[in-house]
């Protein structure tokens, strides 16, 4: 069964400085995609970004990219310049590729990140 | 209009009652997603519904009962909850994911307390 770790609970950045959120995972499969989710305190979860594990390039979106490494099975997610906008909690999460697959998501436990003015 | 809408946004429920939880999508896809949310646990998926047909159901408890009437649609009907039960609870959709949908979008969650 795949598992999806988040090992900081809480991270802290300045406004307009750089953090970066930790993800591990395990899985046997090869072809699989990752996603960071944003849940602010309004409660809807919004995808932040998207990786395919066959890319070998990381994603990029505006300020957020991630640093994949597929061999370690790492997927951590950097945030740039970051906001106060951006305070919320983060979730890392695995979906199979498979063509049998339902679409399910396994989610990692959340980090909440603080943004300091 | 957001794409994924979910009602109520709040229900407090004894244990003896029966309620249902909403969740409709206005982005055209054909697969829908019930999650809880609980504190200090990670997002567990409950059911999946494909082209209204359910794909999986995560050995939830009977007291959850789903309902898919049509793509755009789907409900969550609670019976006799447990106390343990109240969580936030979250409707997601996406394209069929057998076919390459990839991204799913979420609602804003049902908080759900059982008392």
């Amino acid at each position: 069964a795949q598992t999806v770790t988040q090992s900081q609970p809480e991270m802290s950045v300045q406004e307009a400085e750089t953090v970066t959120l930790s993800c591990t995972y395990d899985t046997s499969e090869s072809d699989y995609y990752l996603f960071w989710y944003k849940q602010p305190p309004s409660r809807q979860m919004i995808l932040v970004i998207r990786q395919e594990a066959y890319k070998q390039q990381n994603a990029t979106e505006n300020r957020f990219s991630v640093n994949f490494q597929k061999a370690a099975k790492s997927f951590s997610l950097k945030i740039s310049d970051s906001q106060l906008g951006d305070a919320a909690m983060y979730f890392c999460a695995y979906r199979s590729a498979r063509g049998s697959n339902t679409g399910k998501l396994i989610f990692g436990q959340g980090t909440t990140l603080q943004v300091k003015p | 209009e957001t794409g994924v809408t979910q009602t109520p946004r709040h229900l407090v429920m004894g244990m003896t009652n029966k309620k249902s939880l909403k969740c409709e999508q206005h982005l055209g896809h054909n697969a829908m997603y019930w999650y809880k949310q609980s504190a200090k646990k990670p997002l567990e998926l409950m059911f999946v519904y494909n082209f209204k047909e359910q794909t999986e159901n995560n050995s939830v408890p009977s007291r959850f009962s789903p309902e898919c009437p049509n793509s755009s649609h789907l409900f969550l009907h609670l019976h006799t909850l447990q106390p343990e039960d109240s969580a936030l609870y979250l409707c997601a959709s996406s394209q069929d994911p057998r076919t390459g949908g990839t991204e799913a979008f979420f609602g804003q969650g049902t908080r759900l307390t059982v008392v």
